[in-house]
């Protein structure tokens, strides 16, 4: 069955630094790759998306890299701050209506000022 | 713009009680999802629901029914409730349930069974 890993359940960085986070699958052969932000108590909030198509996409302080051949996607946040600490979700999904979002058990990410 | 509502927010039930959960989705969207999230676990898929129609189904037993309705909105059933069906329950909406499209998730439903 397939199997999504996000490298570790914690990550604690300090403000201003690079935080990267990884997400490797096994057994699929995913069309989008999807990071999303979930705070406690709330449900995840979308912050990329990138296709099998696509290298690297970057949105603000944000970047996802996504090499097929490795089964790997990278998510960096850059300059880091307070406000970035949240679980970070990463997600993958085929290109076909109803097969739904495939979800990592995330990564926490606190910031330290 | 109104983002996603689900309701209740919380509920506490007892083993072998039905539960109802409701979403409401964003205005114009037509599909709703549905996702089942264990403390320390990402979401897992239950149901996605587009125009009134199932369209795709997770690896639940089937205690578990849903349905959508006219207005988009949607109702996730739950029967014969077990201790481990306690979980966040999250409801997600997206224009037309494509995979490249954003999934707008709501707050979620936290359900206690005990």
């Amino acid at each position: 069955s397939q199997k999504i890993e996000q490298n570790s359940e914690a990550l604690n960085i300090q403000e201003g630094k690079t935080a990267t986070l990884t997400c490797n699958y096994t057994n699929y052969s995913p069309a989008y790759l999807q990071w999303y932000r979930q705070d406690p108590g709330r449900g995840p909030v979308f912050l990329l998306l990138i296709r099998e198509n696509e290298k690297e996409k970057r949105k603000e302080r944000l970047k996802v890299t996504f090499d097929t051949t490795l089964k790997q996607s990278l998510f960096h946040i850059t300059a880091s701050q307070p406000a970035d600490s949240a679980t970070y979700l990463c997600a993958l999904s085929r290109n076909q209506a109803g097969t739904a979002l495939i979800f990592g058990k995330g990564t926490t990410l606190s910031v330290s000022s | 713009d109104a983002g996603v509502t689900q309701s209740p927010t919380h509920l506490i039930k007892t083993r072998g009680q039905h539960v109802t959960l409701r979403c409401s989705p964003i205005s114009g969207h037509k599909s709703v999802s549905w996702y089942q999230q264990v403390l320390g676990q990402g979401p897992q898929f239950i149901f996605q629901y587009y125009e009134k129609e199932e369209r795709g189904r997770g690896n639940f037993p089937d205690r578990f029914s849903a349905r959508q309705f006219p207005n988009y909105s949607s109702e996730l059933n739950v029967n014969a409730l077990l201790l481990g069906d306690s979980a966040l329950y999250l409801c997600a909406s997206s224009l037309g349930g494509y995979n490249q499209e954003t999934q707008y998730f709501g707050p979620g439903t936290r359900l206690l069974v005990l």
